[in-house]
């Protein structure tokens, strides 16, 4: 199964600043997903990112927002702009499950939290 | 859009009982998952079903598939307390993502 590295673990950010989250694979993977998961809460898809193409974005999230990138098949980022503290979650990277019949795996998360 | 509904949201156990969590989805899928999260943690995959019928095992837990019904359920057999955890279904959408459900929170106690 797939190792997934996120990077930083937790942060306390000021209000209206950003933070760039990064979710590295130990092996090539075709899609990657972004989730949000609120305290408490279920998670939510933010958006999928393949290699080469735009991140396809769910409802009530905005590229400017939640502006990813994925240079290669290993790597992605995840940043969140001009912070404030509704954005206060944990934020978990998630590679495609590598046949039909494997899991999605799960970085540890990002622990995120807004003054 | 692909629902995924998930209950009891919290559920309390005694040791050694037997409970049953239950997953609904609203749209046709080939691949339901079952995770577990402890408290701080990430999600561990617990079991994927891929086909109407489908059952598996593992320890304590047993996990079902019934696609026609579009229901899937996670028994708990003999409960101990390291089943304490959040469990969440999660459903594969033909948009090629997963929804999940909105977790039961489950305590297991002496």
């Amino acid at each position: 199964s797939a190792v997934i590295s996120q990077k930083p673990s937790r942060d306390i950010c000021q209000r209206g600043t950003s933070l760039t989250i990064q979710c590295q694979v130990d092996s090539q993977v075709t899609m990657m997903f972004w989730y949000r998961q609120q305290p408490g809460q279920s998670l939510t898809l933010i958006a999928t990112a393949n290699q080469g193409s735009e991140a396809t974005y769910e409802s009530g999230f905005v590229i400017d927002k939640f502006p990813i990138s994925r240079p290669n098949l290993t790597f992605s980022t995840l940043t969140v702009s001009n912070m404030s503290p509704e954005d206060s979650s944990i934020y978990l990277c998630s590679v495609g499950a590598g046949g039909s019949n494997q899991p999605q795996h799960f970085g540890d998360g990002t622990r995120l939290s807004i003054l | 859009e692909l629902k995924v509904e998930q209950n009891p949201l919290f559920l309390s156990m005694q040791e050694g009982k037997n409970y049953t969590i239950y997953c609904n989805y609203s749209t046709t899928s080939d691949r339901l998952y079952w995770y577990r999260q402890d408290p701080g943690k990430s999600l561990e995959s617990l079991f994927v079903l891929l086909s109407n019928g489908a059952v598996k095992q593992e320890g304590r837990l047993m996990a079902s598939l019934d696609t026609k019904a579009r229901l899937s359920t996670l028994h708990i057999t003999a409960a101990v307390h390291d089943l304490s955890a959040t469990y969440f279904c999660a459903v594969w959408g033909v948009g090629n993502d997963m929804r999940f459900g909105a977790g039961t929170r489950l305590t297991v106690k002496p």
